[in-house]
């Protein structure tokens, strides 16, 4: 069973950048046609999908985020990362990389929790 | 803009009795090329990741117990569990799927004993 693990600074200041990685282990990103994703959740609130990437395809993004966002694959380290620009308070999360399949999403990583707080 | 809302909230229910948890999309999550509803739920409990149960609205994943099932099409989706155990005790999501690639979640259901 594959494995994801999220990894990044847990404090970003106000207006500053995110930007987390995800560390696949028991496959490969570049298997198949399999895409991989991220997803928050703001603490005590909801889910909320934040866009998926592919190493021959996408990536595709939340419309509410795509002008901040960015997720990318380095084949090499088998990671894909996730970057988030000119972050809020309203960023602050747990964020989660996750495996989507079937339309949703099968495989999830821990999450790590990221503040964004002067 | 595609909304998902669950009822209720909240639900309390009794050790072996059913439990039922609603999702209404505000457009139909029906395929009609592949006659597939693409709905799926999740199980998440306090410090855990969310835990995908099924899958295309009916489809339950390996390991889940059968007392979960997932029913509905188009914009109207159930989840029950039959016999509430202990260990159900969670916040359960339901999440649909749209072209050209979006996901989008419900607000959750608090389940307790």
């Amino acid at each position: 069973q594959p494995q994801l693990r999220e990894s990044g600074p847990g404090l970003v200041k106000p207006s500053e950048t995110l930007s987390l990685t995800c560390t696949l282990s028991g496959d490969s990103l570049n298997s198949g046609s399999t895409y991989w994703g991220w997803i928050r959740q703001p603490p005590g609130k909801g889910l909320e999908w934040i866009g998926n990437t592919r190493y021959s395809g996408g990536p595709y993004y939340n419309p509410s985020l795509k002008n901040r966002v960015a997720i990318s694959v380095d084949m090499s380290r088998n990671q894909f990362s996730l970057t988030l620009t000119s972050v809020t308070a309203a960023d602050t999360a747990v964020y989660h990389c996750v495996r989507p399949v079937n339309h949703s999403f099968d495989i999830w990583g821990q999450g790590t929790m990221v503040t964004v707080s002067s | 803009d595609i909304e998902m809302t669950q009822s209720p909230d909240s639900l309390a229910v009794s050790l072996g009795e059913r439990a039922t948890i609603n999702c209404k999309s505000s457009q139909s999550v029906l395929d009609s090329s592949t006659n597939r509803n693409y709905l799926a739920w999740f199980q998440q409990k306090p410090g855990q990741p969310p835990k995908l149960l099924i899958h295309w609205a009916s489809i339950r994943e390996s390991g889940v117990p059968d007392r979960f099932s997932g029913s509905g099409s188009g914009t109207d989706f159930t989840l029950t569990i039959s016999s509430l155990q202990a260990e159900d005790v969670a916040v359960y999501y339901c999440q649909r799927y749209s072209y050209p690639h979006m996901y989008t979640f419900g607000q959750g259901t608090r389940l307790e004993i």
